[in-house]
């Protein structure tokens, strides 16, 4: 089964605090996401990567960062947090360029920014 | 531009009644899939089912079936005998030929009554 994990179910910070939320996937998935998940507004994608070292700006990447520097991971840089990126963040990963690959999503992080 | 469509934000059935959750989308491309997610309360993204797009037949995954009409450019999930289990947010998705993004529509929110 692939397994996609996300380094932290809840997470607090503060206004100006800057934010890492990693994510790992164990089935050699060529391509990795984030989104987030806001009530009424579904999933928005924040940045997606398809190679090491590679990425490609979502629908909302303003204030967000990404890095990737092994297959398996793929971060989440908040560089200065604020109130307005409080919400949950969601982790995917996908085999390959075949459109019935599915996304496999990691259990997700609640971030609260104070 | 917003890309897939649900216009349920809410929906009730009884138990072991069927309940059709709608979905439209708006592409292009000759080639795209389709997916469903489930999201229960506690909230990893289950995924249910695919259509693509140039599949003859509608999908089915036991309990789910994908009611395709391509023309009309919708993609709805029939969730037949439902059970108490099936209470979740629903999520369609599409991925495009062009490019490895998902699409997710704003999803629906189904209750089964006991």
């Amino acid at each position: 089964d692939v397994k996609v994990t996300q380094s932290s179910r809840y997470l607090v910070k503060r206004t100006g605090e800057k934010v890492f939320l990693e994510c790992v996937q164990d089935m050699d998935h060529e391509n990795m996401f984030w989104y987030r998940q806001d009530p009424g507004l579904g999933l928005r994608l924040i940045y997606f990567s398809y190679d090491v070292k590679m990425k490609e700006k979502g629908d909302i990447p303003e204030g967000y960062s990404v890095s990737r520097e092994k297959k398996e991971r793929f971060s989440l840089i908040l560089e200065s947090a604020s109130t307005n990126q409080t919400s949950m963040y969601l982790c995917a990963s996908s085999l390959g360029q075949d459109l019935y690959n599915e996304q496999f999503f990691g259990p997700g992080t609640r971030l609260t920014v104070l | 531009a917003q890309k897939i469509t649900q216009t349920q934000p809410g929906m009730f059935v009884q138990e072991k009644e069927a309940v059709t959750l709608d979905c439209t989308y708006d592409t292009s491309d000759p080639s795209y899939g389709l997916f469903w997610y489930k999201q229960p309360s506690s909230g990893e993204m289950i995924f249910l089912i695919y259509q693509g797009s140039y599949d003859q037949q509608n999908a089915t995954e036991g309990r789910y079936s994908l009611n395709f009409q391509k023309a009309r450019k919708s993609a709805n999930l029939v969730i037949s005998a439902s059970q108490l289990g099936d209470s979740a947010m629903y999520f369609c998705a599409m991925r495009r030929n062009t490019g490895n993004q998902f699409y997710f529509g704003t999803g629906t929110s189904l209750t089964v009554i006991p």
